[in-house]
């Protein structure tokens, strides 16, 4: 059974910080790997989806990598800002079916 | 449209009570899916479909849970006799593809069991 997991679970910097959020997932037949954030009372946006054949994929600020041998994935937030603040989430597309599995968040606050 | 819609925002219901909800998927993506949030961030896939053919229901619990997405409508989770346990925020997501693109999300429904 697929498992997703992301540590820390909270995280609290001052605005500037590089950041890395980390995500790990227990079985390697996947898809694809995506990284959303939840804002409060919201829905998921989407930030980043990494093919299980790619290592990265970046966005402006953001850098997503993924080693599926490992079964992790790094989202590398630079020069945070408040307007970040949010939960990130994780989910990976299992092989063979279409569902995601989310990760457990991190909730992010970068405070001025 | 450009993004899923979902509707209502907030549904309260007595427990056994009905409820409906409703997801209009982006124009032009083939595939939906349910997800339920029980908890701040426990997402439980629920269901999804190709079209209008069911294309996974492994995470339904079928006994009061039933899901339809029928052509020229608004897909449709529905929940017989609700429970205090179904209380949650139900997503709705399309995409296009599973295995290259990215699931967008509708803003969910908050259906409260009293």
């Amino acid at each position: 059974k697929q498992e997703v997991t992301q540590i820390p679970a909270a995280l609290s910097v001052p605005e500037g910080e590089n950041l890395v959020l980390n995500c790990s997932f227990t079985d390697s037949a996947i898809y694809n790997l995506q990284w959303f954030r939840q804002d409060p009372g919201k829905g998921l946006t989407s930030l980043l989806l990494i093919q299980s054949s790619q290592r990265e994929q970046t966005s402006g600020r953001l850098n997503a990598s993924l080693d599926k041998s490992s079964g992790r994935s790094t989202l590398y937030i630079a020069a945070s800002q408040p307007g970040d603040s949010a939960t990130y989430l994780c989910a990976v597309c299992l092989y063979n079916t279409d569902k995601l599995i989310f990760g457990t968040g991190t909730r992010l606050q970068v405070f001025p | 449209g450009e993004e899923v819609a979902q509707t209502p925002k907030h549904l309260v219901r007595g427990e056994g009570q009905k409820a409906k909800l409703y997801c209009a998927p982006i124009k032009g993506h083939s595939y939906v899916f349910w997800y339920q949030q029980v908890l701040k961030n426990e997402f439980k896939f629920l269901i999804s479909f190709q079209n209008e053919n069911v294309f996974d229901e492994t995470g339904m619990p079928k006994e009061r849970f039933s899901a339809k997405c029928l052509p020229n409508s608004p897909c449709s989770l529905e929940i017989q006799a609700t429970k205090l346990e179904d209380s949650a925020v139900y997503f709705c997501a399309s995409s296009q593809s599973v295995v290259t693109d990215t699931q967008y999300f509708g803003p969910g429904t908050r259906l409260t069991v009293l």
